[in-house]
């Protein structure tokens, strides 16, 4: 069975540090994609960045990265110069298969707060 | 462009009452899911839905039924509430595409409370 963990309930980041999220996933599929999704205290679901595991380069989208070892199954959230509004929870999820991602497992979450 | 637009944004029901959550997409995507969240826990598969007419069972189907008459709509009902289903139910849609990873884009959430 596919599963996602969040080892770190919450962490607190000096504004313009850069600061790594962590998140590890099980599954024995060779196909499978990796998300990360910021969800700011107003409630909704951002999508921040895609990997999948066929991209051997890893994913960037601005400030942030994914660190993707795909033999440690670790996806790693990379946030740069971290600002005030990257104040959210943070998902890391799955999806298995190659008709789409029907299959998204979430994670715990991480609450990240950034310090002025 | 509205998205994936959700409504109620909050309701409260008794025990026993039955509601539909409605969601709705203009984005014409094929997918359509729903998710709920329990307070400090990530999200959990309810429904999915690959196109109109066709559902399928997520991680937590026990007391909901889905429907998909339309490529945009994806109503969610709640039969006998219970206060387990206290919870925030999120929408999502998505593009199809072989071989690929869609991003799921979600609507705002409606926040039920049951008491």
């Amino acid at each position: 069975a596919q599963k996602i963990t969040q080892t770190q309930p919450g962490m607190f980041v000096q504004e313009k540090e850069a600061v790594t999220l962590d998140c590890t996933y099980d599954t024995s599929d060779q196909s499978y994609g990796l998300f990360w999704y910021k969800q700011p205290s107003s409630g909704e679901m951002i999508f921040l960045i895609y990997q999948g595991s066929y991209d051997e380069q890893n994913a960037t989208e601005g400030r942030y990265s994914l660190n993707f070892q795909k033999a440690r199954k670790s996806a790693n959230l990379v946030i740069s110069a971290s600002q005030l509004g990257d104040s959210a929870m943070y998902f890391c999820a799955m999806g298995l298969s190659n008709f789409g991602n029907e299959k998204l497992t979430f994670g715990t979450g991480t609450r990240l707060t950034i310090i002025p | 462009n509205a998205g994936v637009t959700q409504t109620p944004k909050f309701r409260i029901l008794k025990i026993g009452q039955s509601m539909t959550l409605q969601c709705a997409q203009d984005m014409n995507h094929n997918y359509m899911y729903w998710y709920r969240q329990d307070p400090g826990m990530g999200l959990k598969l309810i429904y999915y839905s690959v196109g109109a007419g066709i559902t399928d069972k997520g991680e937590v189907p026990n007391g909901y039924n889905v429907s998909r008459s339309t490529t945009e709509d994806f109503p969610l009902r709640l039969e006998l509430a219970a206060p387990s289903q206290t919870s925030v139910y999120f929408c999502a849609s998505s593009y199809d595409r072989f071989g690929t990873f869609e991003t799921q884009y979600f609507g705002p959430g409606t926040r039920l409370l049951v008491l």
